[in-house]
Order: C-alpha cells, then structure tokens, then sequence
C-alpha cells in the first residue's frame, strides 16, 4: 500500500543553522510533491510544489529537493529562526489527481 | 488574498446530535475538501467536491455526509455525532492548473460528549 513518512520526532536546532526534513514514500509515483507548514491549532499553509522532473526549488530561505530514484524529498530551511518552529507537512500528489495525500508532519523547533 | 472560513472555531455537542460545519471560499475554486485531523494519524481525507453538487468519498466518509450547493460553499454533516469524531476539522479549497496547492480554513475543534 502507499505509505509516506515523515519523522515522528520532533527536530530540534539552533537558530540560524539549517534545518533538514525527509519525505519518503513508498508504493507511489507522485508526479507533484508539496511542502505545507501547519502552526499550532491552525490549518496548513501552502509554502512549495516541486515536480517530478525538477531536481530542486527554492524559495527565500526555503529549499526542497526531490529525488524520484530514492523516493524521497528533502526540506531545508537555512538560517532557521525560531519563528520557524512548526509542524511541516509534504503531500504527494499523483499524475492526474487533484487530491493529495498528506504525511503525518515533523515537529521544527529551533531554540534561540 | 484567498480566504477560507468556517462556520465555528470551537463546538461542543452531544452525542446523537446533527452537526453542521460549514466552509467559505471566496477564490472562486472548483474543488473544495473536509479533512479530519487527529493526533499520530495526521490529516485524513472525508470528502470532497469537484463542482456544484458533486461529491466524491475520501478515505473515512462513514459517518459523514456534504453538501455543495452554491460554488463558494462546502458543508460538513455528522448524522449522529459520536464521541470518536471529536477531532479538528478543516476545510481546504483548491487551485486547479499547475500548482494544486490547498487553501485551508482556520479549523473547527469539535468535541462530542
């Protein structure tokens, strides 16, 4: 069956160094792959799409990477903050469908 | 900036209950999605809407029935509300075209005792 896992534990950094999250999946050919951040007690908010055939997107501090041969998608953010700190999501989406299926979400804390 | 709203931010109601959360969005978008969320299971697919009146099951629809009769508006219906849908409901509208993202609504914390 199609699993994506994101790291059940929280991250923990320090400000202004550059935190990683992983996106894996199995059982999936995505052919679009988002990153939502999600604050406590709120909906998600959209933050990057990436494509199958792009390797990499950035976006100010934001940078995603997406490897279709490892099934897995990377999430830096790069001189972290602690206004940072949230629960980031990645949701794939497969050729033809509008509806994504979301991971369970990684913990960012980063500590001033 | 689009916006997406729901009807409550927090309901409290008893088992047995018909419950009503309503959605807004105001981009004009034609799919609009519930979702359940609750912890370790992450967010989980209800129901969604592809146009005015259609309506396609998610992943848990049991329990659970919409209705979209104006393009703007997505309603959640729990028939009889049970204390294992307490849970954080969210509404998200979504772009079509090159980038899918969702827009989602600030959640409706809903208890069922």
């Amino acid at each position: 069956s199609q699993k994506i896992e994101q790291n059940s534990e929280a991250l923990n950094i320090q400000e202004g160094k550059t935190a990683t999250l992983t996106c894996n999946y199995t059982n999936y050919s995505p052919a679009y792959l988002q990153w939502y951040r999600q604050d406590p007690g709120r909906g998600p908010v959209f933050l990057l799409l990436i494509r199958e055939n792009e390797k990499e997107k950035r976006k100010e501090r934001l940078k995603v990477t997406f490897d279709t041969t490892l099934k897995q998608s990377l999430f830096h953010i790069t001189a972290s903050q602690p206004a940072d700190s949230a629960t980031y999501l990645c949701a794939l989406l497969s050729g033809g469908s509008y509806i994504p299926t979301f991971g369970r979400g990684t913990s960012l804390i980063v500590h001033p | 900036d689009v916006k997406v709203t729901q009807s409550s931010r927090y309901l409290v109601k008893r088992t047995g209950e018909k419950v009503f959360l309503e959605c807004v969005q105001d981009m004009d978008h034609e799919n609009m999605f519930w979702y359940r969320q609750d912890p370790g299971l992450g967010l989980r697919l209800i129901y969604f809407s592809y146009d005015v009146k259609m309506k396609e099951k998610g992943d848990i629809p049991e329990g659970y029935s919409v209705s979209r009769e104006k393009k703007e508006r997505f309603s959640l219906i729990l028939e009889s509300a049970s204390t294992n849908q307490t849970s954080m409901y969210l509404c998200a509208s979504q772009t079509g075209g090159k980038s899918y993202e969702q827009y989602f609504g600030p959640g409706t914390r809903l208890t069922v005792t």
